[in-house]
């Protein structure tokens, strides 16, 4: 299986802060990845997809970039409803494998 | 607008059978160009890939859980299910349905339904 992991594991964060978010795979999957956002008692939320994709009507302060075996995912701009735990998921390989999340909270 | 749901009971007995269903409005899951999968959550915990079906019924499980998985799907009704048998409370989770599209990414998710297993 590939591993995913991602770092932090978690945050804490402001309001208007930039906010920088690493996924390494264990192996190369080209750019088959995605990034969900997910809040407490919700389902994930795809913000992007393809690596670099940003999923239609999420705002633009969300961008991710990478290709092979390390990902970001980036919120320029942090805004309170932005606070949630994000996850990455390889889609490349079988299994597909989510990394652990990292929580991003309210310094 | 996309929209799936997932049904079924919230609590199954330790050995018996977990049984769910995932009804797709909004797409038909006939459409060639979908997958459609299921995601599960243990309380607090992270996120576990379970497996996905294709209209045609081709399907691919993880490994992980294969010995106990069963996906189906019902193109008359729009439908697809999930069936895992011999479960212990650590199949206790949050179950999601989920479609797959492209190279497998996956783009919308249902609500999620919990089942906890338990006697």
């Amino acid at each position: 299986d590939i591993q995913m992991t991602q770092s932090p594991s978690s945050l804490s964060a402001s309001v208007g802060d930039r906010v920088t978010i690493t996924c390494r795979a264990s192996q190369g999957i080209r750019n088959d990845l995605g990034w969900y956002q997910q809040k407490p008692g919700k389902a994930p939320k795809r913000l992007i997809y393809a690596a670099s994709n940003l999923q239609s009507g999420v705002p633009s302060r969300f961008s991710g970039s990478g290709s092979g075996t390390q990902f970001t995912l980036t919120i320029s701009s942090l805004q309170p409803e932005d606070f949630a735990t994000y996850y990455c998921l390889q889609h490349n390989s079988y299994p597909f494998t989510f990394g652990p999340g990292t929580k991003v909270d309210i310094k | 607008q996309l929209q799936l749901q997932e049904s079924g009971p919230g609590l199954v007995k330790p050995s018996g059978t977990l049984s769910l269903t995932c009804s797709v409005s909004g797409d038909s899951i006939s459409s060639t160009t979908s997958f459609w999968g299921w995601i599960r959550q243990a309380p607090g915990k992270g996120l576990e890939w379970i497996g996905y079906i294709y209209y045609s019924g081709s399907t691919y499980y993880n490994p992980s859980l294969k010995s106990r998985v069963t996906i189906s799907v019902d193109t008359s009704n729009n439908q697809f299910s999930l069936k895992l048998s011999s479960v212990t409370a650590a199949d206790t989770a949050v179950y999601f349905c989920a479609r797959h599209v492209g190279t497998y990414s996956i783009d919308y998710w249902g609500q999620g339904t919990l089942v906890t297993v338990s006697s």
